[in-house]
């Protein structure tokens, strides 16, 4: 079973389009964080959440989680080729050592 | 660039035999991870190891062991591969030991059994 479910499984934008992932799981978490993935490559680390209700941007990404720290979601806002990639939610469930993360959703961003 | 630089980058091997990742942590780090990305499993964690010490294990199957060595360098032993065992293998490292704060990942090293 799959600790944390990402969603959608893919997805195809134009250009300047504004798009959304969520990461959700069945239980708490201690700890949320995002990373995006080159095809291939190694992961970059983009934010993490803490508190519930806690917001970060950078840039054109907006992350966000619930109130009840079950739920993620990841906005980018007006999305360009370079934003194209993996990006995988990340966390601690029940403040356990073991780091689990998500499906991971794919990316593809058309010019 | 992550600070995190994992060897080989590349490696075919055969079933049956026998490889050893290597992964070196950012200066200072002490935590150091492994996963296992592959296309069925999505990314997996294997075992975390802080200071010399084993501190989680995950997925990580019986043909497969890990240390870390006093210069906090890490290998991950992956022995009587099979045909399923190819992957992508990260390593990441994290200052800290009971959390994967900010971990920082390496390009990882793809391995293939023919």
């Amino acid at each position: 079973s799959q600790e944390l479910e990402q969603s959608p499984q893919s997805l195809i934008v134009q250009e300047g389009k504004n798009l959304t992932i969520n990461c959700t799981s069945s239980k708490t978490l201690y700890g949320l964080y995002w990373y995006k993935q080159k095809y291939g490559e190694g992961l970059i680390f983009l934010m993490m959440l803490q508190k519930g209700g806690e917001e970060k941007s950078h840039e054109k990404i907006t992350a966000k989680l619930d109130e009840k720290k079950q739920q993620s979601s990841l906005h980018i806002t007006a999305s360009q080729p370079s934003h194209a990639g993996i990006y995988l939610c990340g966390a601690d469930i029940n403040t356990g050592n073991q780091f689990y993360f998500g499906t991971g959703t794919s990316l593809t961003v058309i010019p | 660039d992550s600070g995190v630089t994992q060897t080989p980058k590349h490696l075919i091997t055969a079933t049956g035999q026998r490889v050893t990742l290597r992964c070196s942590p950012r200066s200072g780090d002490l935590s150091v991870y492994w996963y296992q990305q592959s296309l069925d499993q999505g990314l997996q964690f294997l075992i975390q190891y802080y200071n010399g010490e084993e501190r989680a294990k995950g997925n990580i199957l019986e043909r497969f062991s890990a240390q870390q060595f006093p210069d906090l360098h890490s290998e991950l032993n992956l022995s009587s591969l099979e045909l399923g065992d190819s992957a992508l293998y990260f390593c990441a490292s994290s200052t800290r030991g009971n959390s994967n704060t900010e971990a920082f990942f390496g390009q990882g090293t793809r391995l293939t059994v023919v």
